[in-house]
């Protein structure tokens, strides 16, 4: 079965510094693929960044990165310069191959100071 | 991207009703349908997932009587949460995909109040 473990229920950050949103995972499924989504108060699921398991290079999506350690089973979401607008829940959530379902992590709550 | 249109995004019944709740998906042809529940602070839960012309297959402890779904077309899910309790009361959301291996686009989400 697979699991999804972000252990951070609460970060804090100032504008224009970068922040770190751990993310660890568990799966016996040698393909997986690993996703990171931003959700707003409004509720809307936003697409973030997406690391396949075989993927050599770390995700790269604007200011978001995604430092994918995979011996580790981590993949931690990296925001740099962050914004007011970033302040949201973000989720980690990861696909087997083997089915198409996705399962998410708690969720972190992000918040940007001015 | 693609998009998935749900609604309604928000609705408010009386308990002992029952509300359906559509996702349709604007630009692609979905095969599968996924339908997740998250309460206030909580993270997403997956209810069922629904391949277009078969039944849907519930995840343990979601009640397929009380949660009918329904995904008759390629471009059409309906949630409906029959007899709603006030425990009900949740944000319901939609995704779908082409493919397993595919993208996933998530609706806007339907925020249920049941009094």
């Amino acid at each position: 079965a697979q699991k999804i473990t972000q252990t951070q229920p609460g970060m804090f950050v100032q504008e224009k510094e970068a922040v770190t949103l751990d993310c660890t995972y568990d799966t016996s499924d040698p393909s997986y693929g690993l996703f990171w989504y931003k959700q707003p108060s409004s509720g809307e699921m936003i697409f973030l960044i997406y690391q396949g398991s075989y993927d050599q290079q770390n995700a790269t999506e604007g200011r978001y990165s995604l430092n994918f350690q995979k011996a580790r089973k981590s993949a931690n979401l990296v925001i740099s310069a962050s914004q007011l607008g970033d302040s949201a829940m973000y989720f980690c959530a990861m696909r087997e191959t083997s089915g198409s379902r996705l399962t998410f992590g708690e969720g972190t709550q992000l918040t940007v100071n001015p | 991207g693609a998009v998935v249109s749900q609604h309604p995004s928000r609705v408010i019944c009386k308990s002992g009703t029952s509300v359906k709740i559509e996702c349709r998906s604007l630009d692609f042809q979905a095969t599968t349908m996924f339908w997740y529940r998250q309460f206030p602070k909580q993270s997403l839960m997956l209810m069922a997932t629904s391949n277009e012309g078969s039944k849907a297959t519930y995840e343990q402890g979601v009640e397929k009587d009380k949660f009918l779904i329904n995904h008759a077309s390629l471009t059409l899910s309906t949630l409906t949460v029959t007899s709603a309790h006030p425990e009900d009361s949740s944000f319901y959301i939609c995704s779908g995909t082409v493919s397993n291996t595919g993208e996933l686009f998530f609706g806007e989400g339907s925020r249920l109040t049941v009094l």
